[in-house]
C-alpha cells in the first residue's frame, strides 16, 4: 500500500520556469514532511521540510506548500536552472520511519 | 571523513554468491538505516539501528538479508546466496537521532549487480 502518492513521475521545463511536484498522503498522525534531491550516482539529500502547523515554507528558490485538510502537500521550484535536474522525493514521517513517495523526474532545459 | 561513506560503489557477483556491504555513518550520528532503491524506483526501508536498542528489521524483504551495528560504528548488510531481484543500489543513511523528523544523510549507495 502506497501511503505516499507522488506526481507527476516525470517532468520537463524550461529555464526560468516553475516545476510543482505534488504528494498526497493517507495518515493523518504524520507530522513531518521533507523533500529530497537526488542526483544520479548519488544520495538523496535533504532539500526542505515542513511540519503540518505551517501552510508554506520557503527556502531560497524552493517552497513547500501544505494543505492539511486535503492532506496534500507540494513543492515549487522558482526560476528553475539546468543545475536543478533531478530526481525529487517526498516523504513523511510519524516517528521512526520515513515513508517515500516513488519520485519525480525533472528536466530543466536551458 | 565529512560524510557518510559506502563501500564498494560497485559490486558485480554471480547469483548464489554471499555479499557485504559496508557503510560509516557520520561521526556521533546514532541513527542508521539502510534502503534498497531499484532502478527508476523510491526507496524502500530495509532495516535501522538506534544505539544499543534492538534493530528495527521489518523491511529486511526475506531471511537472506541481515545487517549487523557494533555500537555508533560501522554497519554491515550482508546478502546470501543472491539473486537477480536483488541488482539495485543499497543506500545507508545516518541522522544525529533515532526519528524519521531528523535530516538523514546519505551516502552514495552501493550499486550491485547480480550476473
Amino acid at each position: 500500500q502506497q501511503q505516499v502518492k507522488q506526481s507527476p513521475q516525470s517532468l520537463i521545463v524550461q529555464k526560468g520556469g516553475i516545476p510543482i511536484i505534488n504528494c498526497a498522503y493517507e495518515n493523518t498522525a504524520f507530522d513531518y514532511f521533507p523533500w529530497y534531491q537526488q542526483f544520479p550516482g548519488k544520495g538523496p539529500a535533504l532539500l526542505i521540510a515542513i511540519r503540518p502547523d505551517v501552510s508554506e515554507k520557503k527556502e531560497g528558490r524552493f517552497t513547500i506548500s501544505f494543505n492539511k485538510s486535503a492532506k496534500q502537500f507540494s513543492l515549487h521550484i522558482m526560476d528553475s536552472q539546468p543545475g536543478d535536474s533531478a530526481t525529487y522525493f517526498c516523504a513523511a514521517s510519524k516517528g521512526r520511519k520515513l515513508i517515500w513517495g516513488l519520485g519525480t523526474s525533472l528536466a530543466v532545459n536551458p | 571523513g565529512a560524510g557518510v561513506s559506502q563501500s564498494p560503489s560497485n559490486k558485480v557477483t554471480e547469483k548464489g554468491k554471499d555479499v557485504e556491504l559496508r557503510c560509516d555513518p557520520i561521526s556521533g550520528h546514532t541513527a542508521l538505516y539502510w534502503y534498497r532503491q531499484r532502478l527508476g524506483q523510491g526507496l524502500e526501508f530495509l532495516i535501522y539501528f538506534q544505539g544499543n536498542s534492538a534493530p528495527d528489521k521489518s523491511g529486511l524483504p526475506s531471511d537472506r538479508f541481515s545487517a549487523e551495528r557494533t555500537g555508533e560504528s560501522v554497519s554491515t548488510l550482508t546478502i546470501q546466496r543472491t539473486q537477480q531481484e536483488d541488482s539495485a543500489v543499497y543506500l545507508c543513511a545516518s541522522s544525529l537521532v533515532q526519528g524519521g523528523n531528523q535530516p538523514q544523510h546519505f551516502g552514495d549507495g552501493t550499486r550491485l549487480s547480480i550476473l
